[in-house]
């Protein structure tokens, strides 16, 4: 079946714009998160939806981040008036509650 | 908060086997995982331990935790170049929300 999958693979935007990064979990999973990898750095947590519940935002850098997720499937990872250091692969994961994550291939975000 | 740490790069050769070490700070990881990323590629599970394990074979792959001093090494028998990649460890905490919180990555370079 059909994995992780994210759109765009690469998004070169200018600094100061907003971007909208998108996640389709795997059919069925209720549980999907966002992580950020950046150059040198280890993956680090952004937040975390699990069916209807609240989401986890506690990795969330700044005010400048927000996710949603539309009727439980679809996610989007917005990030408003980019910066450089936003700069980084940003990976999705979905799992069946809080099973083992499978990844999508990222995107990754160059900011100008 | 957690904190998880790799050596940052392995040379092996071809044939020979490789031991990526990491090192965590937090006990009370339910999950520990092994995770492989080629270059371009998101994250591939490889293979994960319960916490309650001591060892763990799967082909190739051998997991070993020693809980007590807080270390988790992956082994690979044979190493091959299509090894070639970034290996992460990561610790999940079940629960509320599974996130994962990982090491830096170690790069393994096999040399033909």
């Amino acid at each position: 079946g059909a994995g992780v999958s994210q759109s765009p693979s690469n998004k070169v935007t200018e600094k100061g714009k907003d971007v909208e990064l998108r996640c389709d979990p795997i059919s069925g999973h209720t549980a999907l998160y966002w992580y950020r990898q950046s150059l040198g750095q280890g993956l680090e947590f952004l937040i975390y939806f699990q069916g209807n519940s609240a989401p986890d935002k506690s990795g969330l850098p700044s005010d400048r981040f927000s996710a949603e997720r539309t009727g439980g499937s679809v996610s989007t990872l917005t990030i408003q008036r980019t910066q450089q250091e936003d700069s980084a692969v940003y990976l999705c994961a979905s799992s069946l509650m809080t099973d083992t994550q499978y990844f999508g291939p990222g995107t990754r975000l160059t900011v100008l | 908060g957690e904190d998880v740490e790799q050596s940052l790069f392995l040379s092996v050769r071809e044939g020979d086997s490789s031991v990526i070490n990491c090192t965590y700070t937090d006990s009370s990881s339910t999950y520990l995982y092994w995770y492989k990323q080629e270059p371009g590629a998101g994250l591939q599970l490889l293979t994960y331990i319960f916490s309650n394990m001591d060892m763990k074979q799967d082909q190739r792959l051998t997991v070993l935790l020693n809980k007590k001093d807080k270390h988790l090494s992956l082994r690979i028998a044979d190493t091959q170049t299509g090894d070639s990649a970034i290996y992460f460890c990561g610790g999940g905490y079940g629960g509320a929300t599974n996130k994962l919180i990982f090491g830096t990555g170690t790069l393994l370079a096999v040399q033909p």
